[in-house]
């Protein structure tokens, strides 16, 4: 079984500060990790993905995510923030073979202000 | 990776009527996958269509009420069956980036969604 927690619902930045948001996770077995990003109205975009390499992961965008399995987390970061990254970020756990077994969080709305 | 098509894009619908969504790829892919996600929610898996065989649902789904169809590999369609306001949502299709192979493409693309409003 596997689940992932978004800890933070709603995350408000200013312009050029840094941003940080939380992931926890729960896997049976070793799982991939990813972020992705939605935009008002559109379809979801990989940001990061962890598959057992490195444990820091550097995205687009600036985005990076560090995976700590004593943990169990997997928290989404970026030094600092801009306009255009206002949209709602989801935390994904996946099997490592399978695209269909991926368990979305609830997703966390970053508002970024000028 | 590939390109997803879905249409509509948006559309509003009557309380009992049926709609159904098509996802058009730019590439032939195994797998196909139908997700909803509700106002302010995330993300849920409807089902897996799967070409020249019958779509595999996820608890709490049935064929009745979303039937899908999978006629070749770039296509697919999903129909909401007699809907009532409980079915506004997002519908989204999604593929596998890694494209016709599912092993170890666990990382997914998806099409910009269907927003459906149920009056």
């Amino acid at each position: 079984a596997q689940s992932v927690t978004q800890l933070d619902s709603h995350v408000s930045v200013s312009e050029g500060t840094p941003v940080l948001l939380r992931c926890n996770y729960s896997s049976s077995y070793s799982p991939s990790l990813f972020w992705y990003v939605q935009h008002p109205n559109k379809g979801l975009q990989l940001l990061l993905k962890y598959t057992s390499a490195a444990t820091l992961v550097k995205g687009i965008n600036g985005f990076e995510a560090e995976f700590k399995k004593s943990e169990t987390s997997f928290h989404l970061t970026k030094p600092s923030a801009h306009m255009s990254d206002a949209a709602e970020y989801f935390c994904v756990v996946s099997e490592e073979t399978n695209a269909g077994k991926s368990t979305f969080g609830d997703g966390t709305t970053l508002t970024v202000k000028p | 990776s590939a390109v997803i098509s879905q249409k509509p894009s948006r559309d509003i619908c009557q309380r009992g009527t049926s709609l159904t969504i098509q996802c058009q790829v730019d590439s032939q892919v195994t797998m196909m996958f139908w997700y909803r996600q509700q106002p302010g929610q995330s993300l849920t898996l409807i089902a897996t269509a799967n070409q020249g065989s019958e779509a595999t649902y996820e608890s709490g789904f049935v064929i009745d009420k979303f039937p899908i169809s999978r006629p070749n590999l770039t296509f697919s369609t999903l129909t909401v069956s007699n809907m009532s306001p409980e079915d506004s949502s997002i519908y989204l299709c999604s593929v596998p980036t890694g494209g016709a192979s599912s092993s170890g493409a666990n990382v997914l693309t998806f099409g910009a969604g269907s927003r459906l409003t149920v009056l």
